[in-house]
């Protein structure tokens, strides 16, 4: 069965890091591009970042550019976002998600995990 | 970032049918596939629609899209009192190189 599993999300003051990770089952993980996406409270989903399968390109929303990096560790079946700087308005439950068809670039997703929660604030 | 337009909210009638819109641009829905999620708390979104109008497996045929121009509608027939969720739109945008949602309809069957 495919599978996602979202960990290290927290509550964190303005300023501060935090690291997230997302584990993967039941598919061949490096096949896939992932995307990071989040839902703050009361509002709709906002994609933050995405990765392609072999790592080797990534693109990130305006929101989060030069503050959260996105990585992955084919080997282990695991996704990461790095996330520093951090602001209340980051505050959100963070989702990771596989894209629907193997190469890249499709733009729809299939997986997601229950996400992780985070929260910003002093 | 979010420039996909959705009503906030929606209610009918178990057995009746709904139509939620989902109004872009051309630079997003114009241009590229529109996919369609249900949320539901603390549960993992779902994929109801992608490239438009297809459903993965899974999903039953009371859901379906369309797309005309820079819109798209998700239709949902025959609703059941399950179906209350919030919906999302979904669509890469390839002037501003992201992916966008749009804001959510809340879905109430009733």
């Amino acid at each position: 069965e495919e599978q996602l599993l979202e960990s290290g999300g927290g509550l964190v003051q303005p300023g501060g890091s935090l690291r997230l990770s997302c584990e993967a089952s039941g598919f061949t993980f490096r096949d896939y591009s992932m995307s990071w996406v989040r839902q703050a409270p009361g509002k709709g989903l906002e994609w933050v970042s995405a990765i392609r399968g072999s790592g080797s390109y990534t693109n990130y929303a305006d929101s989060v550019r030069g503050r959260f990096v996105m990585s992955r560790d084919n080997s282990e079946n695991t996704l990461f976002l790095q996330m520093s700087s951090l602001r209340v308005e980051d505050t959100a439950v963070y989702f990771c998600a596989k894209e629907l068809k193997s190469g890249g670039g499709y733009w729809y997703f299939d997986l997601w995990g229950r996400g992780t929660r985070v929260t910003v604030s002093s | 970032q979010s420039v996909l337009t959705q009503p906030p909210s929606m209610s009918a009638a178990p057995g009746q049918k709904v139509t939620i819109s989902c109004s872009g641009s051309r630079s997003n829905i114009g241009s590229n596939y529109v996919s369609w999620y249900q949320l539901v708390p603390g549960t993992a979104p779902k994929l109801l629609i992608y490239e438009n109008n297809k459903r993965p497996s899974g999903i039953p045929d009371r859901f379906s899209g369309s797309k005309s121009g820079p819109s798209a509608t998700l239709d949902i027939t025959g609703l059941q009192t399950g179906d209350e969720a919030d919906y999302s739109c979904g669509a890469w945008d390839s002037s501003l190189t992201a992916m966008l949602f749009g804001g959510g309809t809340k879905l109430s069957v009733l």
